[in-house]
């Protein structure tokens, strides 16, 4: 079955360190992927995606994120982050195969100034 | 770039009526638009797909006779929410899919805050 999983829940970081939050994908054909974030009282921003080619991903606001097909991953990064990143950050994945857009349990991201 | 206008972003609805949300992609066809619910804290829980021009696909577990969802053209669909209960109470949150993908895959409305009263 189609599922997609973020392990950690709520990450807690100060401000200038580095970010990586996992996702973890599981499907069957071809898969699209995409990391959106969603700031307090606001709707969903798209920060980056994967549909095919250089699986290096950079994104919005210095992210980037990671398409490793053996380990099923799509891990986001960012190399230092500021109290403005604080938000929930939601990785997803679009089967080609169904067409639908399956969303991970999300991470809460609290960046201390 | 690809937008998908949804309305209305707030309402507010007496218990046992019905609410109807649009969902409009203003400058691509949308083959496959998506309903999502968002509780608070929570991540986003697919309900339904729905394809133009054809009955809408339900996830395990929610109800088709509550949500009626249409899907009457390219860049329309519509999401009602039928005899509405406090329960109901929640975030829906559209998408459109059109192609090629890359350009117009998945791109989601700024969703509409139901709450019934």
């Amino acid at each position: 079955a189609q599922s997609v999983s973020q392990h950690n829940h709520h990450v807690i970081l100060s401000e200038a360190a580095s970010l990586e939050l996992g996702c973890n994908y599981s499907y069957g054909g071809t898969v699209n992927l995409f990391w959106y974030v969603q700031y307090p009282g606001q709707h969903l921003q798209l920060l980056l995606k994967y549909f095919s080619g250089d699986p290096l991903v950079k994104g919005i606001k210095g992210f980037e994120a990671e398409f490793i097909k053996s380990k099923f991953s799509f891990n986001l990064r960012k190399p230092s982050v500021q109290w403005s990143d604080t938000a929930e950050y939601f990785c997803a994945g679009g089967s080609s195969n169904t067409g639908k857009l399956i969303f991970g349990q999300g991470t809460t991201l609290q960046v201390k100034p | 770039g690809a937008v998908v206008s949804q309305h209305p972003s707030r309402v507010i609805c007496k218990s046992g009526t019905s609410v109807k949300i649009e969902c409009r992609s203003l400058d691509f066809q949308a083959t496959t638009m998506f309903w999502y619910r968002q509780f608070p804290k929570q991540s986003l829980m697919l309900m339904a797909t729905s394809n133009e021009g054809s009955k809408a696909t339900y996830e395990q577990g929610v109800e088709k006779d509550k949500f009626l969802i249409n899907h009457a053209s390219l860049t329309l669909s519509t999401l009602t929410v039928t005899s509405a209960h406090p329960e109901d109470s929640s975030f829906y949150i559209c998408s459109a899919r059109g192609q090629p993908e890359a350009n117009y895959g998945y791109t989601f409305g700024s969703g509409t805050r139901l709450t019934v009263v």
